[in-house]
């Protein structure tokens, strides 16, 4: 059974400091890994991904990948309590039909 | 702005109705996928098409759930009979496989009472 894990939270951090939300995964043929934002009542909305092993930057957000570890994070810097949201982190299982496989996502609260 | 969207955005129905969603994907992108989402269960991926050809649809009740992609703008997920198990949110994504990434639409909040 392919999985991604992930520490449902909630996870609180003060504003201004860094976030550090992490994630596990089981097939070690996943090639991609993406994490998605998700407001309360809203959908999924993609804001990183990353394919090869060390960090990815996109403005407050980096991505770290370590294949050998099998182990994928998110780190948001300056964290806004607009950041306040749940996160999922998706893996492609080493399938190559673009199907994901997600966790159970990790919530975030950024306390002002 | 291209986006994915879905209708309706809500709906409310009495257990042994048939529901019928319906999803525009992104133009251009080759896979759809129907995703059921409670807090329970989290986001659990119902069935998915890759070029309109429907790949797997394991994680649907094969019973009641039926999912069909009749030409690339349109892809219908439909419920018969519904039953109150079946209140959730259901998610429509659309991606490419080179890429693979997916964008979600708004999607169908189900209430069946």
């Amino acid at each position: 059974q392919k999985e991604v894990e992930q520490n449902s939270g909630p996870l609180s951090v003060p504003e201004g400091a860094i976030a550090s939300l992490n994630c596990t995964y089981s097939d070690r043929g996943s090639q991609s890994f993406f994490w998605y934002r998700q407001y309360s009542g809203k959908s999924p909305e993609l804001i990183m991904f990353i394919y090869s092993n060390g960090d990815k930057e996109d403005g407050r957000f980096t991505a770290q990948l370590n294949k050998a570890s099998q182990y994928v994070s998110l780190l948001i810097r300056d964290s806004q309590p607009s950041d306040s949201a749940t996160y999922l982190c998706a893996g492609d299982g080493s399938s190559n039909t673009g199907k994901l496989i997600f966790g159970q996502g990790t919530t975030l609260q950024v306390k002002p | 702005d291209a986006r994915v969207t879905q209708t309706p955005r809500h709906k409310v129905t009495e257990m042994g109705q048939e529901v019928t969603m319906r999803c525009q994907p992104i133009l251009g992108h080759n896979t759809v996928f129907w995703y059921r989402q409670t807090m329970m269960q989290g986001l659990e991926l119902l069935a998915y098409f890759r070029n309109r050809a429907p790949l797997d649809d394991s994680g649907m009740p094969k019973d009641r759930f039926s999912a069909e992609m009749p030409d690339a703008t349109l892809a219908t997920l439909k419920i018969q009979p519904s039953e109150p198990r079946d209140s959730a949110v259901y998610f429509c994504a659309s991606g490419s496989v080179r890429a693979g990434e997916q964008y979600f639409g708004p999607g169908t909040r189900l209430t069946v009472t």
